[in-house]
């Protein structure tokens, strides 16, 4: 069984540009949820969606968006990216049952210069 | 706000012997935790997890203690290994949800 996908793997962004990341789950999974990792924030919640439905989104500015496809692909969308978004984007998929854990992609490391 | 934390930003191990990693939550809602390892440029892995309804749970070399009064939960390795060498995160959660808040997690050296 294939794990989670994220697409690409790295990118290099201008200050200013908006970026837009992939993340395919384990089949048959249909909550995804995304998560930034930086050094001085640690691991940090962005949003879920199940189903097509965003059903949490953590603290992050509105610049941060997302969205899922009825194949329950997803994709964020960073806009006007900042020298600080500069992270680990990780991508987890799960069945979205209780008691179930998420799996992770290797995530997407994205530089803003 | 930390609602979750592992104090001990690191631990080293010799091989072989127990290694125990230590995670506090303040949110009594809480009710799921989870266990997950990380080597740099990865994703985390998922280890172990426990319910709110027990207090331990076993899988093969990893338990997972939880002490609800305490707001306090431990992993435990044994025998610790050198492959075990990463950062460990400790996890908490509502069930049914994966909003997942993490600690800051532990980097755990396993000494050959």
């Amino acid at each position: 069984k294939a794990g989670v996908t994220q697409t690409p793997r790295y990118l290099i962004k201008t200050r200013g540009q908006q970026v837009t990341l992939s993340c395919s789950p384990i089949s048959g999974h249909r909550s995804v949820s995304w998560y930034q990792q930086t050094p001085g924030q640690g691991l940090q919640f962005l949003f879920e969606y199940f189903s097509e439905t965003q059903r949490n989104k953590g603290n992050f500015p509105g610049r941060f968006s997302g969205r899922q496809f009825s194949n329950s692909r997803s994709e964020m969308n960073v806009s006007t990216l900042e020298l600080g978004d500069s992270a680990l984007y990780l991508c987890a998929s799960s069945s979205g049952g209780d008691g179930t854990e998420a799996f992770f992609g290797q995530g997407t490391r994205l530089t803003v210069v | 706000d930390q609602q979750v934390k592992q104090n001990s930003p690191s631990l080293s191990v010799q091989e072989g012997r127990i290694s125990i990693l230590n995670c506090d939550y303040t949110n009594s809602m809480f009710d799921y935790f989870l266990w997950y390892k990380k080597y740099p440029a990865e994703g985390p892995t998922f280890l172990i997890s426990i319910s709110s309804i027990k207090d331990k749970n076993e899988d093969g070399r990893f338990t997972v203690f939880l002490n609800k009064s305490a707001k306090h939960l431990s992993l435990h390795i044994v025998p610790s290994q050198p492959g075990d060498s990463a950062v460990y995160f400790c996890a908490a959660t509502l069930s049914g949800t994966y909003k997942y808040i993490f600690g800051t997690g532990t980097r755990l050296k396993v000494l050959a």
